[in-house]
């Protein structure tokens, strides 16, 4: 079976500080690939995606995360944290071919200080 | 239109006792997920539908657990003879596209914490 690692499980970051959360899986063929977050007392929204093409994507609120697939890995960047930016962040990995659902790293939890 | 809602949001409930918990998908949506997540862990697959057909149930821990879709919208997730084990926040997604493939992106609702005493 196919799992995710999420190598931080707490990270603290004063503001401004640069940002990567690291993620590794470990499905040999096609992958698509995601980040998922949740601020406080909201539901899981999706971040950014890789289906394919350019491995390096874009999500929203600043944030960009690089495939890498010799490296099985798709870490999430962030040049310059906000307060704002606190909250759990979840990678997680779709292989279709019979494995259908979503498969979920732990999650990172992170903490931006003012 | 409105996102993927799901009910209750909190439940509490005495070991033995059956919940339901009810997952409204987003409008249109082909596909739709059941995810468990206990404290401290990712979201774990339990079981989807495509449209009103269960596709996988394999995820589904044992045969106290069920899920159903019969129009092909709102799904319902139901527990019977609850145990304390079965505590944990209970996510429900939904995909415009047809599951089983690949580039597909499933959008989450709230969730419901169930807690059994």
């Amino acid at each position: 079976a196919q799992s995710v690692s999420q190598h931080n499980h707490h990270v603290i970051l004063s503001e401004a500080a640069s940002l990567e959360l690291g993620c590794n899986y470990s499905y040999g063929g096609t992958v698509n690939l995601f980040w998922y977050v949740q601020y406080p007392g909201q539901h899981l929204q999706l971040l950014l995606k890789y289906f394919s093409g350019d491995p390096l994507v874009k999500g929203i609120k600043g944030f960009e995360a690089e495939f890498i697939k010799s490296k099985f890995s798709f870490n999430l960047r962030k040049p310059s944290v906000q307060w704002s930016d606190t909250a759990e962040y979840f990678c997680a990995v779709h292989s279709g071919g019979g494995a259908d659902g979503l498969t979920f790293g732990k999650g990172t939890h992170l903490i931006i200080q003012p | 239109g409105a996102g993927v809602s799901q009910s209750p949001r909190y439940k509490v409930t005495k070991r033995g006792q059956d919940v339901a918990l009810r997952c409204d998908p987003i409008s249109g949506h082909v596909s739709l997920y059941w995810y468990r997540q206990a404290l401290g862990q990712g979201p774990e697959f339990l079981t989807y539908f495509n449209y009103e057909a269960q596709q996988d149930k394999s995820g589904l821990p044992n045969d106290r657990f069920s899920a159903e879709r019969p129009e092909g919208s709102i799904s319902t997730l139901t527990i019977q003879r609850t145990e304390q084990r079965d505590s944990a926040m209970y996510r429900c997604a939904s995909s415009a596209r047809y599951a089983g493939g690949l580039q597909e992106t499933q959008y989450f609702g709230p969730g419901t914490r169930l807690l059994v005493l």
